[in-house]
């Protein structure tokens, strides 16, 4: 089983619609968690950190489910230039343990 | 947020020769850097951990005498691609971290031919 494992897509959403990835880890020990937004051919850019309460940032609403091993990114009111490919980042402990997902490409459709 | 950079962005070149990226974190220093390897439509693979004035830390699998690494400045990380061959064509990335955030540099989209 892979250490973080994502849906690749892609979602092909039209403006406006509400869309939602799951993201699923494999090491229980896993401390910390983030999405990333990584459009094609640039690096990866923070989206949104993934606390253990869940959190919102705009229309962005992130959260962490322990007991099943997921976090799970919402997004309301989808816009053109949301399209991109989000990758769910696991810290699984240590400065150096983060591990990407291979992402799930959102297309946003007029 | 801070700022990470490389050069080149994009680089060309033969079978057999040598490959320098430059990264570097412009308003801030760090320790620590890391270097990605991104095949298409894969996830970022870690590849070596750059510890300023130290010896990198090199993943599984990744050649250390292959990927050189020289972390001589707080500012200053360098990957050498020694020798390349066509599969190691890919999109290179590097990364520091500071308090929990990771920042990333552009990335560098080496093609050997």
């Amino acid at each position: 089983r892979k250490e973080v494992e994502q849906d690749p897509g892609p979602f092909n959403v039209p403006e406006g619609a509400t869309v939602a990835f799951n993201c699923t880890y494999s090491n229980s020990a896993s401390q910390s968690f983030f999405w990333y937004r990584q459009d094609c051919r640039k690096e990866p850019k923070l989206l949104m950190s993934v606390y253990s309460s869940g959190n919102e940032d705009g229309r962005f609403t992130a959260q962490l489910n322990r007991a099943s091993q997921y976090i799970s990114l919402l997004i309301r009111d989808s816009k053109l230039s949301d399209s991109a490919t989000y990758l769910c980042v696991v810290n699984s402990g240590g400065y150096q343990k983060v591990t990407f997902g291979t992402g799930t490409k959102l297309q946003v459709i007029p | 947020g801070a700022v990470v950079s490389q050069h080149p962005s994009r680089v060309i070149c033969k079978s057999g020769t040598s490959v320098k990226i430059e990264c570097r974190s412009l308003d801030f220093q760090a320790t620590t850097m890391f270097w990605y390897r991104q095949f298409p439509k894969q996830s970022l693979m870690l590849m070596a951990t750059s510890n300023e004035g130290s010896k990198a830390t090199y993943e599984q699998g990744v050649e250390k005498d292959k990927f050189l690494i020289n972390h001589a400045s707080l500012t200053l990380s360098t990957l050498t691609v020694t020798s390349a061959h066509p599969e190691d064509s890919s999109f290179y990335i590097c990364s520091a971290r500071t308090d929990n955030e990771q920042f990333f540099g552009p990335g560098t989209r080496l093609t050997v031919l």
